[in-house]
């Protein structure tokens, strides 16, 4: 079975660039929920979604952070403009709306903005 | 509000040791208990759950014991390898009225590094 895919693995950016990061869930989970990794403050949780509707965003950083769900499938997490404080891992996760059920996370983006 | 604390790392074993990492948690409700493994470059996986008192969730030789009475989730392995060397997160799910599932508190996790 396909996991969940995020792409790109990698981007290096400037600063005042759009950058888009993608993600694909598992075909069928209900939820879909976009992290933040950085060294200094752990895995933090940016937004969720359950069946394309955003539920909580109330972990992203600031008005340059957007999500959007168009459709089961697919989900973007944009920043504009980028700042070097913004270079992290981005992973995207996806689980099924049933009790007790794990989220399977993507490998990531790894974000670097120079 | 809900928490996870985990022990600081990081934690240096050498191989064939026992492996214990201490995970506690505040929480309302009746909530499910995850340690999920994170190997380098990779994103999370999860390695474990217990989803109410005194269940014993175990994969790959990990074991953890839901305690409620401790409000404890300690993440224990007889024997560690080389390969087991990753960081390992702790984290709870607070269920919903009618038991869904939604998001995850997540402690700041515990780097494992297991020498031959």
């Amino acid at each position: 079975d396909a996991g969940v895919i995020q792409s790109p693995r990698h981007e290096v950016t400037e600063m005042g660039q759009e950058v888009t990061l993608r993600c694909k869930p598992i075909s069928g989970h209900d939820y879909l929920f976009w992290y933040r990794q950085t060294m200094m403050r752990g895995l933090e949780l940016l937004i969720y979604f359950n069946n394309n509707v955003p539920i909580d965003d109330s972990g992203m950083p600031e008005d340059r952070f957007s999500a959007k769900m168009p459709n089961a499938s697919f989900s973007t997490l944009k920043i504009q403009p980028s700042e070097p404080r913004d270079s992290a891992v981005y992973f995207c996760a996806s689980s099924l709306d049933r009790a007790n059920q794990p989220q399977h996370f993507g490998d990531g983006t790894r974000l670097s903005i120079l | 509000g809900n928490s996870v604390t985990q022990m600081e790392g990081p934690v240096t074993l050498s191989e064939e040791a026992f492996l214990t990492i201490n995970c506690t948690y505040t929480a309302t409700g009746y909530p499910s208990l995850f340690w999920y493994v994170q190997y380098p470059g990779e994103g999370l996986q999860l390695l474990l759950k217990a989803t109410k008192a005194d269940d014993k969730g175990s994969n790959k030789g990990f074991e953890a014991t839901y305690r409620k009475e401790t409000t404890s989730f300690h993440l224990e392995k007889g024997s560690v390898q080389v390969s087991d060397s990753a960081v390992y997160f702790c984290a709870l799910s607070d269920h919903r009225v009618y038991g869904g599932s939604e998001k995850l508190v997540f402690g700041k996790g515990t780097k494992l590094t297991v020498n031959p």
